[in-house]
């Protein structure tokens, strides 16, 4: 059974300082991994979507990797703003593509001006 | 990119009614759609996978005759929730997809409050 893990789960940050989000899973055998930012008692915005044969996808400040044999991934935010304050979750898509989302537990991100 | 539209985006109402939400593709065609139910500093879960035109297929533990999918067209997809609970009072969130290679689109979410 496919298990997400997310560490932190919580982090305040200073503006400006970059950071990293940590996303682990059990089975590598996985179709594709994304990560999502959810506001508040909103909806989820898709950030990032990696592909199972890509090692990392880039959207301007933000970076995310993926290791498979290693069953992790990381969320890279450089120049971090008060604006990127929200909850970043990752998931990931079973290899058996029938698109079903995995979710970690999501990190609470707190950037301070 | 593309829109999901979810609506409505608050339901407050009492024990025993029930509870529909829509869940609608604006400028694509979702082949399929899902919905999930998020309790409070968890993650989502996944209750179930709609195709258009055919049964939902649910996860295990989630009730199908306590929450009916209807995936009547390539952009609507409605989660009743019959006789609803206070148990039931949770943040439900849908998505679509056009193509299995593309991401995941997101509606805004409804937040369920039985009392």
């Amino acid at each position: 059974k496919q298990e997400v893990t997310q560490i932190p789960a919580a982090l305040s940050v200073p503006e400006g300082e970059n950071l990293v989000l940590n996303c682990s899973f059990t089975d590598s055998a996985i179709y594709n991994l994304q990560w999502f930012r959810q506001d508040p008692g909103k909806g989820l915005t898709s950030l990032l979507l990696i592909q199972s044969s890509q090692r990392e996808q880039t959207s301007g400040r933000l970076n995310a990797s993926l290791d498979k044999s290693s069953g992790r991934s990381t969320l890279y935010i450089a120049a971090s703003q008060p604006g990127d304050s929200a909850t970043y979750l990752c998931a990931v898509c079973g290899g058996d593509s029938s698109y079903k989302l995995i979710f970690g537990s999501g990190t609470r991100l707190l950037v301070r001006p | 990119g593309a829109v999901v539209s979810q609506h409505p985006s608050w339901v407050i109402c009492k024990s025993g009614t029930s509870v529909k939400i829509e869940c609608r593709s604006l400028d694509f065609q979702a082949t399929t759609m899902f919905w999930y139910r998020q309790f409070p500093k968890q993650s989502l879960m996944l209750m179930a996978t709609s195709n258009e035109g055919s049964k939902a297929t649910y996860e295990q533990g989630v009730e199908k005759d306590k929450f009916l999918i209807n995936h009547a067209s390539l952009t609507l997809s409605t989660l009743t929730v019959t006789s609803a609970h206070p148990e039931d009072s949770s943040f439900y969130i849908c998505s679509a997809v056009q193509d299995l290679n593309e991401k995941l689109f997101f509606g805004s979410g409804t937040q369920l409050s039985v009392l």
